[in-house]
C-alpha cells in the first residue's frame, strides 16, 4: 500500500513567486491536512480537508491557501512568497474525519526562498 | 488554545540505557499519539492510545494514556543507536478549531552523548 506522497521534495523559490505543492494521500484517505514544520515554531496547522470541503483553517495568512480534489489529492499554494515561508510542508492523511486513528505524513516538501 | 507541554525538550541517551518523555495539557484528549521524525522525513506514527488509563507497547516503545487525559508518557527501553530522533506527542481533539484537530507538543530531541 503506498504511502503518502508529496511532490516535489526539494523546491528553491525567489521571493515574491508563487508555490503550489501536492499531496497524494493513502488509497481510501479521505482526509488531508497540511502543516507546516519550522525549527522555532514546531508543527504549525495549515488546513484540514475532508471530501473536497476545508474543515478547519490555521491562523496563516491568506497567501496560503489550499484544496482538494475529487480523488482525495490535495495542493496547496503559497502567492507572493516570503523568507520565512522557507519550511519543511508536511501533508497527512487519514480515513478519519477528524483524525481519531491518527494521521500518516509524507515525506514533506522541503521549500527554501531565497 | 490548546496546548501540549512536552518534556523533556532534548536528552542524551547512551545506548542500552531506558528513556522516558511525557506530555501534560490543562485540555482533555479523546486520542493520545506518539511519532517519531528523523531528518529530512515525516513523523512516523509509534504508538495510538484510545482509552483512559491504557498502557500499550510497541517493542520497547512503552506508551500510557493518563487516567484524567490530559497526560501521556512514552518509554524506550535499552535504547539504541537508531532511536535518535525526534519525538512529538499529540492529542487529537473531536472538535478542531484553528489548531486542527490534532495539537502537536514541541518535540523531545535524542541524540547520542557524546
Amino acid at each position: 500500500k503506498a504511502g503518502v506522497t508529496q511532490t516535489p521534495r526539494y523546491l528553491i523559490k525567489t521571493r515574491g513567486q508563487q508555490v503550489t505543492l501536492s499531496c497524494s494521500p493513502i488509497s481510501g484517505h479521505r482526509s488531508v491536512s497540511w502543516y507546516q514544520q519550522t525549527p522555532g515554531q514546531g508543527l504549525q496547522f495549515l488546513f484540514e480537508y475532508f471530501s473536497e470541503t476545508q474543515r478547519n483553517k490555521g491562523n496563516f495568512p491568506g497567501r496560503f491557501s489550499g484544496r482538494q480534489f475529487s480523488n482525495s489529492r490535495s495542493e496547496m499554494n503559497v502567492s507572493t512568497l516570503e523568507l520565512g515561508d522557507s519550511a519543511l510542508y508536511l501533508c497527512a492523511s487519514s480515513t478519519h474525519p477528524t483524525g481519531f486513528y491518527g494521521y500518516t505524513f509524507g515525506s514533506g516538501t522541503r521549500l527554501t526562498v531565497v | 488554545g490548546q496546548q501540549l507541554n512536552q518534556s523533556p525538550q532534548s536528552m542524551f541517551i547512551q545506548e542500552g540505557e531506558d528513556v522516558s518523555m511525557n506530555c501534560t495539557s490543562s485540555s482533555i484528549f479523546n486520542t493520545w499519539l506518539w511519532y517519531k521524525q528523523d531528518p529530512g522525513e515525516g513523523p512516523v506514527l509509534l504508538i495510538a492510545l484510545y482509552k483512559a488509563g491504557e498502557l500499550t507497547s510497541n517493542g520497547r516503545l512503552t506508551a500510557q494514556f493518563g487516567i484524567t487525559r490530559k497526560d501521556s508518557f512514552l518509554n524506550i527501553s535499552a535504547s539504541i543507536p537508531s532511536d535518535v530522533g525526534i519525538y512529538f506527542c499529540a492529542g487529537q481533539l473531536e472538535r478542531g478549531g484553528s489548531q486542527g484537530n490534532l495539537i502537536f507538543g514541541k518535540g523531545t530531541k535524542l541524540s547520542v552523548k557524546p
